[in-house]
């Protein structure tokens, strides 16, 4: 098994331009959150799926969509981008709300 | 929202043991208690979780009172390969929002 994985690892946009950050699982979970971290801050959760489908808004949603066409995908799309975007992204999966959550590699964004 | 505390830093030596307290004064009856491990460019890896008294697995120890306003993680006879960043996640159902609390994370150096 992969794992979670997620694509790509590095990215620089310029504000305004927009772009996906793409996270794959292989184990058949439900559950699935986009989380960023910045310095000091700790993880911060953006969005969340309870399944293929269902999509709600976690702590700091604002500038992100989110879709869950199916179990293994869950994409995350910044429409605009502004440089309060730069940060390292991780996608995470779990087979229930307060099961052992799997964290991907990260995507570390920066916005210019 | 069940907020949690942890110790900035922590320093320790090859072979101790390390205890890292967390206080979560507003968890709530629900609640579960989890500690995350997370090495540098790399998600969080999860390590013990648990909900009252104690939970021991091969890597770790969770130590909650009957109060549960805090939870102490220990790690017995530590090596170099155990610097990290260790967080303490309390889960808080709202009713359909998971808003998982992180805390900032306590960052442990292992000296030799």
């Amino acid at each position: 098994n992969a794992g979670v994985t997620q694509t790509p690892k590095f990215q620089v946009l310029k504000t305004g331009q927009s772009m996906t950050l793409q996270c794959a699982q292989d184990m058949n979970h439900e559950y699935m959150s986009w989380y960023r971290q910045d310095p000091g801050m700790g993880l911060r959760l953006i969005h969340y799926s309870v399944g293929a489908g269902i999509t709600d808004q976690g702590e700091v949603p604002n500038g992100y969509n989110v879709s869950r066409s199916t179990t293994e995908d869950f994409p995350l799309r910044l429409l605009s981008a502004a440089p309060s975007q730069t940060s390292v992204y991780f996608c995470a999966s779990s087979s229930g709300l307060l099961s052992e959550q799997y964290f991907g590699p990260g995507t570390r964004l920066t916005v210019t | 929202l069940a907020k949690t505390t942890q110790p900035i830093s922590m320093d320790s030596y090859e072979g101790q043991e390390v205890n890292i307290t967390c206080s979560h004064n507003n968890i709530a009856t629900n609640d579960y208690i989890t500690w995350y491990q997370q090495f540098p460019s790399q998600g969080p890896r999860f390590i013990i979780q648990g909900y009252k008294t104690k939970v021991t697995n091969e890597v770790a120890s969770l130590f909650i009172p009957a109060d549960r306003k805090s939870s102490t993680l220990s790690l017995p006879r530590v090596s170099l390969s155990d610097t990290a960043v260790y967080y303490c996640l309390v889960g808080d159902n709202a009713g359909n929002n998971r808003k998982l609390i992180w805390g900032l994370g306590t960052s442990l150096a292992v000296n030799p």
